[in-house]
């Protein structure tokens, strides 16, 4: 069975980081692109990062641009965010997804998702 | 930045067809994907490359796609059908993803 658990959320001040890790089983890690996708309280879905299956190339969305930076581990089959200068806004639920591609690292599919784990800026 | 947009909700009785489109400049060339969210659940993937249905998901839900709209039709609607969905897709350029606002299906 493919899962993806996430962890290493919780409360943090502004300003302050987190890290968090998703660890993947049930398919072959090293061969999906991976992504982090953010919902924050009752409001809808927002992509937030991608990583190639090979870590060569990464994409963030504007509104971490500069202050989140993902990385993944194949051989832990395990995918990370640093998030730096966190804020308010950044108060959600982040979810790990697997990206199925379609001919570029941008533009496929994602299944499944994890359950996600919630992050909260708040002093 | 591009954006898709939704209905932010449709309401249908059981048993009737609900339909959500999803509008966006770059769905000629991109391909757009369905998710359904219930509450306190992560999304689920229902329809991939406009309309392909993943294993295990009721045939109920198809996709359609034309020019830079692309449709959600579930058939036969059902009381636990009733949840958020998102369609998704990516900018023309393919530099990143772009989720639509969602529509609350509720079943009357």
């Amino acid at each position: 069975e493919v899962q993806l658990v996430e962890s290493g959320g919780g409360l943090v001040k502004p300003g302050g980081s987190l890290r968090l890790s998703c660890a993947a089983s049930g398919f072959p890690f090293s061969s999906y692109d991976m992504n982090w996708v953010r919902q924050a309280p009752g409001k809808g879905l927002e992509w937030v990062s991608s990583i190639s299956s090979t870590s060569s190339d990464v994409y963030y969305g504007d509104s971490v641009k500069g202050r989140f930076t993902i990385s993944r581990d194949n051989a832990k089959s395990s995918l990370y965010l640093q998030m730096n200068s966190l804020r308010a806004e950044d108060t959600a639920i982040y979810y790990c997804v697997r990206a199925f591609f379609v001919g570029a690292i941008i533009g496929g599919w994602f299944d499944p998702w994890g359950q996600g784990t919630l992050v909260t800026v708040s002093s | 930045s591009y954006e898709l947009t939704q209905p932010p909700s449709v309401s249908v009785s059981p048993g009737q067809t609900a339909r959500i489109t999803c509008t966006g400049d770059a769905l000629p060339k991109q391909y757009a994907y369905w998710y359904q969210q219930k509450p306190g659940q992560a999304p689920v993937l229902l329809i991939y490359k406009d309309s392909e249905r993943p294993s295990g998901i009721p045939e109920r839900f198809s996709g359609s796609s034309a020019g830079t709209t692309v449709t959600l039709t579930i058939s036969g609607v059902q009381a636990e059908d009733e949840a958020d969905y998102y369609c998704q897709s990516a900018d023309n350029n393919g530099t990143y993803y772009v989720f639509g606002i969602g529509t609350k299906v509720t079943v009357l």
